[in-house]
């Protein structure tokens, strides 16, 4: 049962434009919607995220949109930068505990 | 602030051997959390600790993995018999705070990269 999804693998975009990933949910119990990213040979790190009762939330070249009525969420990067290019991950918290369950991840590659 | 440190990086081993992994989280950090990424899939807990006690082991494969945090400070992971399907990344992150109605965001490790051959 894939509570969190990300139907997108990958996602290439021209630097200086706008990269918009997306992320859709089935549990409407989840608390926290959260955006990490991962580099080769790293662990995911901290980017962004959006209370439940928000539906928006902005930190500098990143926001975080969420529509609670169709369990959507996206991420928006503008302008995207190379250094931008890693896997991104959706995540949900809230319905059980401290669990955190992430989605399967986007690979965006920026395009100098 | 050092970060979540996890050893070895990468390890390699065939099927039925045993392995384990350690982890070391940030100083001060209650909740510990071990997390499976297989390829092409997003991490997956295996197992939470707060302090030294299990709070959610409900999708740690049992009759092979076992993990344990004595001190409530650093913890190990084991797979014995290891199986081809082990093969993934695991992931250590560790947390600033006890279970409770907000989030605290998890701090990850750079995992360790498993191939069972």
């Amino acid at each position: 049962d894939q509570q969190v999804k990300q139907n997108s693998p990958s996602l290439s975009v021209q630097e200086g434009r706008i990269s918009i990933l997306n992320c859709d949910y089935t549990n409407s119990m989840f608390d926290y919607f959260l955006w990490y990213k991962k580099y080769p040979a790293e662990g995911p790190t901290f980017l962004i995220s959006i209370s439940s009762i928000k539906d928006k939330n902005e930190d500098g070249r990143f926001t975080v949109f969420l529509n609670k009525s169709a369990k959507h969420l996206s991420l928006h990067i503008v302008p995207s930068q190379p250094g931008d290019s890693a896997v991104y991950f959706c995540a949900a918290w809230g319905s059980s505990g401290d669990k955190l369950t992430f989605g399967t991840g986007t690979r965006l590659a920026v395009r100098p | 602030e050092a970060g979540v440190a996890q050893s070895p990086r990468y390890k390699i081993i065939e099927k039925r051997q045993s392995v384990a992994f350690w982890c070391n989280p940030i100083s001060g950090h209650a909740t510990l959390y071990w997390y499976q990424q297989i390829l092409g899939q997003g991490p997956k807990l295996l197992i939470q600790f707060q302090n030294n006690g299990v709070v959610d082991d409900s999708q740690l494969p049992k009759d092979r993995f076992s993990a344990e945090r004595l001190k409530g400070v650093d913890s190990t992971l084991k797979i014995q018999p290891a199986k081809l399907e082990d093969s993934a990344v695991y992931l250590c992150a560790s947390s600033p705070s006890s279970a409770g109605a907000s989030y605290n965001e998890q701090f990850f490790g750079p995992g360790t990269r498993l191939t069972v051959l």
